[in-house]
């Protein structure tokens, strides 16, 4: 079955403290791993998508990286405005959207 | 990208009624899918809006609690019918645009039923 796991569910850092929040898969035939991220009260907003194993994308701060098992979005540096939460979701062969519950990230000053 | 605007952006109805949830998109899009994300989840995709069709329904969704029209390529609405407390959520439209494999969002509807 195919499946998307996010860790950790919520992660707390201190301003320019760099961490990496994970989403990990099995899905049969993967066409793209995509992030999102989601502040509260609104829509998810798209961050990157990612085809295949070695796969790198950078936006700012954010570095999404892919292997064949898992995804990594690296946050280097962060500040307040990071704070989100960040959606992973992978497509599968059949072009069906599996979405994780989620990475909730919090940025204290 | 595309710019996607919902209608109404909150409201609190009551148990028993229904709501009309409206999307638009400023570029005509063959692909629309309609989400709903209760409190503290992630995304559970009710149905793909289809243009000139019915809309195609995931498990555990049903036209007569969720009617979807589709009159043409930038517009879609969703009822949600005989609301229950239970129905209380986040309810997005998106859009997947030709030359792109992603989706991208509304700002959403958020429901409360009392």
């Amino acid at each position: 079955e195919d499946q998307v796991t996010q860790s950790p569910e919520a992660l707390r850092l201190q301003e320019g403290e760099s961490s990496s929040l994970n989403c990990s898969y099995t899905v049969s035939g993967l066409r793209g791993l995509f992030w999102y991220r989601q502040d509260p009260g609104k829509g998810p907003e798209f961050l990157f998508t990612l085809y295949s194993a070695g796969e790198e994308k950078e936006k700012e701060r954010l570095k999404a990286t892919l292997t064949k098992k898992e995804s990594f979005l690296h946050i280097t540096a962060p500040k307040p405005e990071d704070s989100a939460t960040y959606l992973c979701a992978v497509q599968d062969s059949n072009y069906q959207l599996i979405w994780g519950a989620g990475t909730k990230l919090i940025i204290k000053p | 990208s595309a710019v996607i605007s919902q209608k109404p952006s909150r409201d609190i109805c009551q148990r028993g009624t229904s709501l009309t949830i409206q999307c638009q998109v400023d570029s005509q899009v063959t692909m629309m899918f309609w989400y709903r994300q209760q409190p503290g989840q992630s995304l559970t995709l009710i149905a793909t809006a289809n243009q000139g069709s019915e809309a195609t329904y995931e498990s555990g969704f049903v036209i007569d609690k969720f009617p979807i029209s589709r009159p043409n390529l930038t517009f879609s609405t969703l009822t949600v019918s005989n609301m229950s407390p239970e129905d209380s959520s986040i309810y997005l439209c998106s859009v997947e645009l030709a030359a792109y494999n992603e989706q991208f969002f509304g700002p959403g509807t958020r429901l409360t039923v009392l």
